[in-house]
């Protein structure tokens, strides 16, 4: 399985501002993916990270809110933008290894973000 | 629309007794179904991956089951440990979506020594 490992760990913004979160892949990846986990909740999908091309987003998600960048196979974005104390959560990025059927998804460690 | 629940949300048992957490979900229409280890502050850890071609899987202390017709599985963990407390989610992937997982809510799992 490949490692995943992201930048920040955790931080503390003010409202109005932006965060730009890292994921970094220490082998290429067809599927990446962001999830946020809200306090007490269990995970939502963002968006796939699609290379080369436009994240696709999940319903209630849009990219002005949550522009993602993957340039490559190995390494994506995710930019909060406009931040609000409802967008206090653990954001995660994982990707999927394996085929039909037998797709494993692995997460990274998330970034822990407070909005004030 | 596919819904993931989990039983119970809470559970505290004394070390070394043999427990069992349940995941349901409305359509059998998946993939597979994986559970998940997540300790505080963490991202996931993934445990068991079960296809839907299959009825179990085993990762030494850990026994996962799939009955699909009945939209089930359930994780067992034998010889429970201090070790072992952490919140433990299930998620399926439904034959609909692109890999996306549905997660269920959790089961926050604390073993007393």
């Amino acid at each position: 399985s490949a490692v995943i490992s992201q930048k920040p760990s955790r931080d503390i913004c003010q409202r109005g501002t932006s965060l730009t979160i890292q994921c970094q892949v220490d082998s290429q990846v067809t599927m990446m993916f962001w999830y946020r986990q809200q306090p007490g909740q269990s995970l939502t999908l963002i968006a796939t990270a699609n290379q080369g091309s436009e994240a696709t987003y999940e319903s209630g998600f849009v990219i002005d809110k949550f522009p993602i960048s993957r340039p490559n196979l190995t390494f994506s974005t995710l930019t909060v933008s406009n931040m609000s104390p409802e967008d206090s959560s653990i954001y995660l990025c994982s990707d999927t290894s394996g085929l039909g059927g037998r797709e494993t998804q692995y997460f990274g460690p998330g970034t822990r973000l407070l909005v004030l | 629309k596919q819904e993931v629940t989990q039983i119970p949300a809470a559970l505290s048992v004394p070390e070394g007794e043999n427990l069992v957490l349940n995941c349901s979900f409305t359509d059998s229409a998946i993939y597979n179904l994986q559970w998940f280890r997540q300790d505080p502050g963490k991202g996931l850890t993934s445990l068991l991956l079960i296809q839907s071609s299959q009825r179990e899987q085993t990762s030494g202390r850990l026994n996962a089951s799939l009955d699909k017709s009945s939209g089930r599985s359930t994780l067992y963990i034998a010889a429970s440990q201090p070790g072992d407390s952490a919140t433990y989610l299930c998620a399926v992937r439904p034959v609909d979506s692109s890999y996306k997982l549905i997660f269920g809510s959790g089961t926050r799992l604390l073993v007393r020594p």
